[in-house]
Order: C-alpha cells, then structure tokens, then sequence
C-alpha cells in the first residue's frame, strides 16, 4: 500500500468554523490531489499541486483553499465550514506527471457539519 | 456539470454472470480513461486503465472496451463474483487532472 495517512479520519464541527485536513505521504510523489465524495457526484476534484507551493484548482474549489510547504503534507483548508461541505475527503498522489500514471488514495477523511 | 457520465448507478448480477458498466464524455483532449474499485470503507484503487489509441484492454476477468468515435467506453467484468462487489468509478485524465463518473455500486450474487 501506498504511503498515504489522512488525519483526521473522523470529524464532526459546527457551522462557521474553521476546519484542517492533512494528507501525509512517504513516498516522494510529486502531485498531491484533494477529492471530494458524496453520493451520486462521485469524486470531485478540489485542488491538487505540482509541487511544493506550487498548486491549482479542481472542478469544486470554492470555499477551500490548500497549502504545500513540503513534498509530503498537503493540507486542506475550509476557511468556514459549511452543511454543504459535509462530505468524505480523500487525498491522492501521484509520482508523475505524464497521463498514463496512477492515483494512490488515502483511505478519507470523514468530515460533518452541523 | 459532470464532465464524464457513468452508468447505471447500481448493478445486481447473478455470481458467474457479466457486469457492464459504461461512462461517456465530451471532452476529446482526454488522453487517459482508468477505472477505480473502492470497497466499503477504502479508498478507491486503480482496476485497469486505457489509452484512447487502443479499442480493448483486458486483464484477466476484467476489460475495457473503447470507441473513441462515440466517446464511450465501458468495463465488462466477466464470470463476477460476489468478492466483486464494490463500487466502480470510470474517470478520464486532461492535463494532470482526473475526472470521475458518479460511481456504480455493483452487487454480486451468490
């Protein structure tokens, strides 16, 4: 299995509130994604990097923003959490940037919002 | 607006039967079409992937067939078994990005 550790893997929060989930890898994989899942949408991307501090946004990136300051954590970020932002999170990486490449995902990150 | 359909949402087959599941897209500068299998509780993992230059892939029970004309492909899973059971999302690559169907839970009988 790939090196990837999601934490927290369960959180329960309030509306309004700030909220942070790690992705950690030992892998050295250059690009890093955070996927959204929820029932009937499937995975959505959020935003991913290329690099360190080097990032981009996916299809859902609105109220989330992400930061990388090394190879191996990338860190997403809800500013102020919102109902709609109940979900369950999983980072990707991937060694690659050539198309025909992996994704190794982590195992989620289970959030809700009250 | 779901940049690749998946279909059908959910899947009973008998065990020793054949699953089919098919994904669309629009976007022509995908170059990439991997489908994933995630268990209950798991993240997904990489099944088998296709390059669009190809019309089949298989790999044992498994195979995906494509038509680039229609901008379909599909995965066929050949005599399931109820170890099968899981949820399949087809997804499709543009330019570092991954972008998944809505998934397909398949539940084989015994």
């Amino acid at each position: 299995d790939a090196g990837i550790t999601q934490s927290p893997r369960h959180k329960v929060t309030e509306t309004g509130t700030p909220v942070t989930l790690r992705c950690h890898q030992t892998e050295n994989h250059r690009y890093m994604y955070w996927y959204r899942q929820d029932p009937g949408h499937g995975l959505r991307l959020i935003h991913y990097s290329y690099g360190v501090k080097d990032t981009d946004k996916g299809e859902v990136s609105d109220g989330y923003s992400v930061s990388r300051s090394k190879t191996e954590d990338f860190l997403l970020t809800l500013e102020s959490a919102t109902s709609s932002q109940t979900s369950v999170y999983f980072c990707a990486i991937s060694e690659s940037g050539l198309a025909y490449r992996e994704l190794f995902f982590g195992e989620g990150s289970r959030l809700t919002v009250l | 607006q779901q940049q690749v359909k998946q279909s059908p949402q959910s899947l009973i087959v008998q065990k020793g039967g054949i699953s089919i599941i098919n994904c669309a897209y629009e976007n022509t500068a995908f170059d990439y079409f991997p489908w994933y299998q995630q268990f209950p509780g798991k993240g997904p993992a990489l099944l088998i992937a296709i390059r669009p230059d190809v019309s089949e892939k298989k790999e044992g029970r498994f195979t995906i067939s494509f038509n680039k004309s229609a901008k379909q492909f599909s995965l066929h899973i050949m005599d399931s078994q109820p170890g099968d059971s899981a949820t399949y999302f087809c997804a499709a690559h543009n330019f570092n990005k991954f972008y998944f169907g809505s998934g397909t839970k398949l539940n084989v009988k015994p």
